[in-house]
């Protein structure tokens, strides 16, 4: 199986900080990777696939980068209802996998 | 409006079984590969299962395969997932989700497997 591993696991930041989290597949992965949110106590909603595009509606202070092993998720301006949770997973082959998650919070 | 609402989560004995159900609202769901996701307790996402649009290919984590089947009726735009030889690790909650790239996310069913 592909290993993800997203870093940080956790961190604090403050409204309006850049925000970046890293997601790491243990084989190329080629571009098949997608982003996910979690608000506490919500549904996962996605916000990127195959890398870089962003899903509609989803604020454009998301986006997304890479392409093999190593991926970023950048938020260019934290806002409030950006604390969350974040997930990457690979949709490259199967089993998917996803990444452990990174907790964004309050500063 | 996509709506995917699951059914059939409750509280198992350990060994016991349990069939989860998804009804698929707002889209062509025959046309669509659809796919099962777990979260534990205050844990992360876990990809469980994905079936083909027809329901000939089936794929799963293998902490499930061989214990739990993937399945759909696509004459009722439903989603089922059997769950068999259930362990206390297997407590989490299972949402239907749409497409083999992870679209979207049903509210999920709850599934406890304690004595």
């Amino acid at each position: 199986d592909i290993q993800m591993t997203q870093s940080p696991s956790a961190m604090s930041a403050s409204v309006g900080d850049r925000v970046t989290i890293t997601c790491r597949a243990s084989q190329d992965i080629n571009i098949f990777l997608g982003w996910f949110q979690q608000e506490p106590g919500k549904v996962p909603k996605r916000l990127i696939y195959a890398a870089s595009t962003l899903e509609g509606g989803v604020p454009s202070r998301f986006s997304g980068s890479g392409s093999g092993t190593e991926f970023t998720l950048t938020i260019s301006s934290l806002q409030p209802e950006d604390f969350a949770t974040y997930y990457c997973l690979q949709h490259y082959t199967y089993p998917r996998t996803f990444g452990q998650g990174t907790k964004v919070d309050i500063k | 409006e996509v709506q995917l609402v699951e059914s059939g989560g409750g509280l198992v004995q350990p060994g016991g079984s349990l069939r989860l159900s998804c009804a698929a609202f707002g889209f062509t769901f025959s046309t669509f590969e659809m796919t099962w996701v777990r979260q534990a307790p205050g844990k992360g996402l876990e990809w469980v299962s994905y079936i083909s649009p027809n329901g000939d290919i089936m794929h799963y984590a293998n902490f499930v395969r061989g214990r739990f089947t993937v399945s759909r009726d696509n004459t009722q735009n439903e989603l089922y997932l059997q769950m068999n030889s259930l362990r206390a690790e297997d407590t989490a909650v299972y949402h239907c989700v749409k497409g083999s790239w992870v679209d979207f996310f049903g509210q999920g069913t709850l599934v406890t497997v304690s004595s």
